[in-house]
């Protein structure tokens, strides 16, 4: 499969813990975003990055919240000190900048997380 | 607040009708996208319409976009049961190029 793939696909948690989800995007591509979608809503933009650089950042993206992408390969989001309201699914898409389509996003299954 | 915001908010319909699905935004924009989410997964691009296009096709879908009322229709014809998902517009103002922002959707069911 060389779709986007995300680990894990559920995460639950303590109040308080830290968690770290893992995005692989398609090969080719050189951008990777990061959403936040709740239930009966659409995708929230978190972040993103082109290759390795994270060009940016949700204002709404609180400080426990932290993105990478070393070598611009596959991105982690790392949430620290999560609370009962970071509970969401987490989405990964990524696209290729460059091209006519470059808008056009393919999105992971997601990483449902549940902190209790 | 979010860029686009879809309507209805819900639509439930008999297989073999025709669904029609609204979304208005508020910025100029450079595109837009609609993309479809089967229940508990990620979201799949269905049709990109740029701005100073004014329809698009593809199989069953006909999208319309109409930059002065700043709004957009998705239709699907002769929809099936498996056309049941959330239906997402993504706006690409023209004021941030590089991302998009979703509204928050139409939940169809299609009822066999």
């Amino acid at each position: 499969d060389t779709g986007v793939s995300q680990d894990p696909r559920h995460k639950i948690t303590k109040r308080g813990q830290n968690v770290t989800f893992r995005c692989d995007p398609i090969s080719e591509h050189n951008r990777l975003y990061w959403y936040r979608q709740t239930l009966g809503q659409g995708p929230e933009f978190l972040t993103y990055f082109q290759n390795e650089a994270q060009l940016e950042k949700s204002r709404l993206l609180s400080d426990r919240f932290s993105a990478e992408r070393p070598k611009g390969s596959f991105s982690t989001l790392e949430i620290q000190r999560t609370e009962q309201g970071d509970s969401a699914m987490y989405l990964c898409a990524s696209s290729l900048a460059g091209s006519l389509a470059k808008n056009i996003q393919y999105f992971g299954a997601g990483t449902r997380l549940s902190v209790l | 607040s979010q860029q686009g915001e879809e309507d209805p908010q819900a639509l439930s319909i008999q297989e073999g009708e025709n669904a029609t699905m609204n979304c208005s935004y508020k910025t100029s924009i450079n595109n837009l996208q609609w993309y479809r989410q089967n229940s508990g997964r990620g979201l799949v691009h269905l049709i990109l319409i740029r701005s100073n296009e004014r329809e698009k096709h593809s199989g069953r879908l006909r999208v319309t976009l109409d930059t002065s009322k700043k709004s957009s229709s998705l239709l699907i014809t002769a929809s099936r049961a498996a056309d049941t998902a959330s239906y997402f517009c993504a706006t690409d103002p023209k004021t941030s190029y590089d991302k998009v922002i979703f509204g928050p959707g139409t939940s169809l069911s299609v009822i066999p």
